[in-house]
């Protein structure tokens, strides 16, 4: 199938503690995003890269590293995980012609 | 900056009626694009229409329709013959167009929406 997939979909863990979530399209896009969902479901940009190349870095704690190997896979690295990290993430992408973003099922964060 | 502004938190409707879901946006651009996404409980983000802003004639997608007034920055999303599956929290966003385009979508504050039997 064709699709932007997020693993894992449900990651809990405690404060202090370093996880990644990984990101991966096969829909051929350029770009790439990392979305954060807070808890009254707003949604806002974290990071977007073209091309394996930051483009956008929303004033995020610089303990979030997003890392993109190709430009097929954008993962999100998280240092020192706080209570407030708790969220869902969603990774994203889109050809940069102006085309819709395809998300991915979004990552629901716990942290304890 | 730009910003989005969904008025409506909650929206219910009645099986097989029409509901009309409110969007205001702010900003200086002339060329830009609006959506609307629906967010299931699945919690996927389902894009439902796309409208843009250089084109006067409004989006439709099957049920799903926009009314948009572009000198009132209004982007209204109108629902036919409403379905049970279309239950979902709504999400209106903006997204810039031209050169220097970072493809960066600023999302509304959401509206759910409950269709009755």
């Amino acid at each position: 199938d064709t699709a932007v997939s997020q693993t894992p979909k449900y990651l809990v863990t405690q404060m202090g503690n370093d996880k990644s979530i990984k990101c991966e399209q096969n829909l051929g896009h350029d770009t790439m995003y990392w979305y954060k969902q807070d808890s009254k479901k707003f949604l806002k940009i974290m990071f977007s890269y073209n091309n394996k190349e930051l483009i956008i870095n929303e004033t995020v704690p610089n303990r979030f590293s997003p890392k993109s190997p190709d430009k097929a896979h954008l993962n999100l690295h998280i240092n020192s995980l706080e209570l407030g990290d708790s969220a869902v993430y969603f990774c994203a992408s889109s050809q940069s012609d102006n085309s819709p973003l395809h998300f991915g099922n979004g990552t629901r964060l716990t942290v304890t | 900056a730009q910003t989005v502004t969904q008025s409506q938190p909650e929206m219910s409707v009645q099986e097989a009626e029409t509901v009309t879901l409110s969007c205001t946006y702010d900003t200086s651009e002339s060329d830009y694009y609006l959506f609307w996404y629906k967010q299931p409980p699945s919690r996927q983000m389902i894009l439902v229409i796309r409208q843009e802003a250089y084109k006067q004639q409004n989006a439709t997608e099957n049920r799903f329709s926009v009314n948009f007034q572009k000198a009132a920055k209004s982007f209204s999303l109108k629902i036919s013959d409403s379905q049970l599956g279309d239950a979902a929290m709504y999400f209106c966003a903006y997204r810039s167009s031209g050169s220097g385009n970072t493809g960066k979508l600023i999302f509304g504050q959401g509206t759910t929406l409950q269709v009755k039997p």
